[in-house]
């Protein structure tokens, strides 16, 4: 009963590097997100994937792409690592993206920038 | 626009006693409510949600929550704390007109002391 699996669980990069954190769903899932959490704001979007197909932008875009690859994976890459993105990083799935559709996380990836 | 609000960044409380956590929030249209836990280190579990009808809803770990419309608030309660209930809590609004976005508060530190 794995639920959402992200890897790595920690990293460490120097700035201007890039890497790629990968997302995989085990219960057939349609939409699927990336949040980042920081200290005393909560999570916020950067990444979502309403469904297999599509990917849009949320609130903090800037600095990542994604990559929807099928159903189940959904990889968010950094291409030019900044101090700024020291952060951590959830990924997340529901049944749908929209109406009252419980959305439920991974177990996080800890990023930091150097 | 939509957003939510936790007033307290810590909640202190004695084992046995009751617990609230509270949360207000901010929507054009009708809200879709969540409550999630974060224990050191690991991702957000989902504790329970409203999504229409009773304004009770009863979640996991003896955890409930009260919908009241004309106060805007969703706070959350259990009856008798445990010191394993210590954790970060989030609370979270869906707009129910606004596809995907799920806004979430800074979070409430609880610590239930034996």
């Amino acid at each position: 009963n794995a639920g959402v699996t992200q890897t790595p669980k920690f990293q460490v990069l120097k700035t201007g590097q890039s890497m790629t954190l990968q997302c995989a769903q085990d219960m057939n899932h349609n939409s699927m997100y990336w949040y980042r959490q920081d200290p005393g704001m909560g999570l916020r979007l950067i990444y979502y994937s309403a469904s297999e197909g599509t990917t849009d932008k949320g609130e903090v875009p800037n600095g990542y792409n994604v990559s929807r690859l099928n159903k189940r994976e959904f990889s968010l890459r950094l291409e030019s690592a900044a101090p700024s993105q020291t952060s951590v990083y959830f990924c997340a799935s529901s049944e749908q993206s929209y109406s009252g559709n419980t959305i439920y996380f991974g177990e996080g990836s800890w990023l930091t920038v150097v | 626009a939509q957003s939510v609000a936790q007033p307290e960044d810590q909640v202190n409380v004695a084992e046995g006693n009751p617990l609230t956590v509270k949360c207000t929030y901010s929507v054009s249209g009708n809200p879709y409510l969540f409550w999630y836990v974060q224990y050191p280190n690991r991702g957000l579990q989902f504790l329970l949600k409203y999504i229409t009808g009773d304004n009770l809803v009863k979640g996991s770990y003896g955890f409930e929550a009260e919908f009241n419309k004309s106060q805007t608030s969703f706070h959350l309660k259990k009856p008798s704390a445990l010191v394993s209930d210590s954790a970060l809590y989030f609370c979270a609004v869906r707009d129910m007109g606004n596809d995907y976005k799920l806004s979430f508060g800074a979070g409430t530190t609880v610590t239930v002391r034996a």
